[in-house]
């Protein structure tokens, strides 16, 4: 079957910190790849994406590559801030098949001043 | 317009109320989406509509109906709820049959009592 595991959570850093999160998948076909941020109170927005293999997403700082070799698609930011504080979810889908994302457990993030 | 907007925001009602919940998106989508999202937990899909016909049904229990009017709308209307029922509601859309990303609403945080 299709599943995605992300490292654990809570992390907790200070502001400045390298982060990584941590996402590994197990897919039947070619998946994309996708990483989500649920701040407090609100909706998933999607954060990047990675369609292939070798791709790397980026935004707002955070970067991701899709690892065929590893089936990985760890996140990671150079320098946190308070405001990244919130919830992460790795997720995968299928190109072509049913509709369907997978979501990783989500990891939470607290970044301290 | 990237949005998907949903109201209401906050919702409460009792056990034998009817109560619907109404998203909409102006972004030419053609795939739309309900979850349901619990506490500390990913959203757990409930429903697809695809070109405006129901494509996926999870399981839902019937007092769960959805509705889609037309390609920018998408309804769930709940009837006889139970308490466990109660969580943020998430409406999401992406282009068509083939996935790539979806984006998601705010989500209705539904109470029940």
């Amino acid at each position: 079957g299709n599943s995605v595991t992300q490292m654990e959570g809570p992390v907790t850093l200070s502001e400045e910190a390298f982060l990584t999160i941590n996402c590994t998948y197990t897919a039947t076909g070619y998946p994309s790849l996708f990483w989500y941020v649920q701040y407090p109170g609100e909706g998933l927005q999607l954060l990047l994406k990675a369609t292939k293999a070798d791709d790397k997403g980026s935004n707002k700082g955070f970067e991701a590559t899709y690892r065929k070799e590893t089936t990985s698609f760890h996140l990671e930011k150079g320098s946190v801030q308070v405001s990244d504080s919130a919830v992460y979810f790795c997720a995968l889908t299928l190109i072509q098949g049913a509709q369907k994302l997978v979501f990783g457990q989500g990891t939470r993030l607290t970044i301290n001043p | 317009d990237t949005e998907v907007t949903q109201t209401p925001k906050h919702l409460v009602m009792g056990m034998t109320n009817k109560k619907s919940l109404k998203c909409e998106q102006h972004m030419g989508h053609r795939a739309m989406y309900w979850y349901k999202q619990k506490a500390k937990k990913p959203p757990e899909l409930m429903f697809v509509y695809s070109y405006e016909k129901l494509s996926i049904n999870e399981s839902v229990p019937s007092r769960f109906s959805p509705e889609c009017p037309n390609s920018s709308l998408l309804n769930l209307h709940l009837h006889a709820l139970q308490p466990e029922d109660s969580a943020l509601y998430l409406c999401a859309s992406s282009q068509g049959r083939t996935v790539y990303e979806q984006y998601f609403g705010p989500g209705t945080r539904l109470t029940v009592t």
